[in-house]
């Protein structure tokens, strides 16, 4: 199937712990995302990757750092976790050139809860 | 900066009713235009989208959507709603400068009552 897969979809963790976060997109897309949900549903983007290269950073703390070891793969990692980490964690994807005309895939989300 | 505002957290309609999800947007250049849907657990589902041409945008699973560029508006509307359609719908606007980027409203709760 041709998707944006994330893993895992579940992820509970204590406080100061690290973890990631996979997504992998098969779509042939150029750009990849991720976007936080918080608690109250409001979703918003963290990072932009266009070929491998970091596009967009919105104001994410450096505990949190991003790696696309090629343009099918973003991945997402989480330093020193705090509880208000917790979220769902989206990623997606795009083409850059249509990005806007062609609408964005996003993957089924990873619930991160910090305990 | 882009904005959107969905004006109503929740909405309940009756099965069968139409339906009209408000979007308001705030973007000094041509905007372009998505609702999601987000069904609870689940990622989100693209509905529709607009960036150029007919106003009126019809999307999957009998929605619609029109732009009216002199109210920044692009209101999803549906002219009989199933119970399989209670669901969270996110307007979006996409965002061209520095990179591309959806700025997204705040959602709205579709609650169906049979």
């Amino acid at each position: 199937d041709t998707a944006v897969s994330q893993t895992p979809k579940y992820l509970v963790t204590q406080m100061g712990n690290d973890k990631s976060i996979k997504c992998e997109q098969n779509l042939g897309h150029d750009t990849m995302y991720w976007y936080k949900q918080d608690s109250k549903k409001f979703l918003k983007i963290m990072f932009s990757y266009n070929n491998k290269e970091l596009i967009i950073n919105e104001t994410v703390p450096n505990r949190f750092s991003p790696k696309s070891p090629d343009k099918a793969h973003l991945n997402l990692h989480i330093n020193s976790l705090e509880l208000g980490d917790s979220a769902v964690y989206f990623c997606a994807s795009s083409h850059t050139s249509t990005g806007q005309a062609g609408g964005y895939t996003f993957g089924s989300g990873t619930r991160l809860t910090v305990v | 900066a882009q904005s959107v505002t969905q004006p109503d957290i929740h909405i309940t309609v009756s099965e069968g009713a139409s339906l009209e999800l408000r979007c308001n947007y705030s973007y000094g250049a041509t905007p372009y235009l998505f609702w999601y849907v987000q069904s609870p657990g689940q990622g989100l589902q693209l509905l529709l989208k607009y960036f150029s041409g007919d106003t009126l945008v019809q999307g999957i699973k009998g929605f619609e959507a029109e732009f009216k560029r002199s109210q920044s508006s692009f209101n999803l509307r549906k002219p009989s709603v199933h119970w399989s359609d209670a669901a969270e719908y996110f307007c979006a606007v996409g965002v061209v400068e520095y990179g591309n980027k959806l700025v997204f409203g705040a959602g709205t709760i579709l609650r169906v009552k049979s």
